[in-house]
């Protein structure tokens, strides 16, 4: 079976750096993502590892080591607009597999 | 890319009752996927719906409950049948393309 672990909420404040961190346990695994979901919205796609690295892609990056079983989404100049849930997921078959999702509040 | 729609929107039932989702894709997908978002939570995976096959049910989930169609490579349905309060949820459709993507969702309320 899969096991994620994300932090349940985290708080930052405008222009700052964050890093949220996600450990997981799986039987296979085909890949790391993140999505960004708005209150009430529909998730939506961030990034994807399936290397050991980092994956960078404007303000947004994600690392990933596969031996050690984590991952982090690193998010910088944070905005407003970032206040969000961000959810990991591993696809170890075909479908993604979800944690619970880290609630983050952005402050001026 | 995929552009996903989903019918309907929102909607309030009774219990005992069935709801019948829609979910349409801008392009032919081998494989969709059905996901329940309870409140306050996660995306939990239903089902994965190929075209020309049985749905394949996650732990936790069966087909009397959950039927779901697949028949053609651009549409879905799942019906939440004979709902009961706790069914109460989101349920959002997805699928593969150059990634995993997610249709706006359909948020049930069953009193």
């Amino acid at each position: 079976g899969q096991n994620i672990d994300q932090p349940t909420e985290m708080t930052a404040t405008e222009g700052a750096i964050v890093q949220i961190n996600c450990t997981y346990q799986t039987s296979g695994f085909n890949g790391l993502f993140w999505y960004q979901q708005h209150a009430g919205e529909a998730p939506t796609f961030l990034s994807y590892n399936v290397l050991d690295g980092l994956e960078e892609k404007g303000r947004f990056s994600s690392f990933l080591s596969r031996s050690k079983g984590y991952s982090y989404l690193l998010l910088k100049e944070l905005q407003m607009k970032d206040s969000a849930s961000y959810l990991c997921a591993i696809q170890a078959g075909t479908a993604l597999i979800f944690g619970k999702g880290t609630t983050l509040s952005v402050s001026s | 890319s995929a552009v996903i729609s989903q019918k309907p929107s929102r909607d309030i039932c009774q219990r005992g009752t069935s709801l019948t989702i829609q979910c349409q894709v801008d392009s032919q997908v081998t494989m969709m996927f059905w996901y329940r978002q309870q409140p306050g939570q996660s995306l939990t995976l239903i089902a994965t719906a190929n075209q020309g096959s049985e749905a394949t049910y996650e732990s936790g989930f069966v087909i009397d409950k959950f039927p779901i169609s697949r028949p053609n490579l651009t549409f879905s349905t799942l019906t939440v049948s004979n709902m009961s309060p706790e069914d109460s949820s989101i349920y959002l459709c997805s699928v593969v393309t150059d990634t995993q993507y997610f249709g706006p969702g359909t948020r049930l309320t069953v009193l």
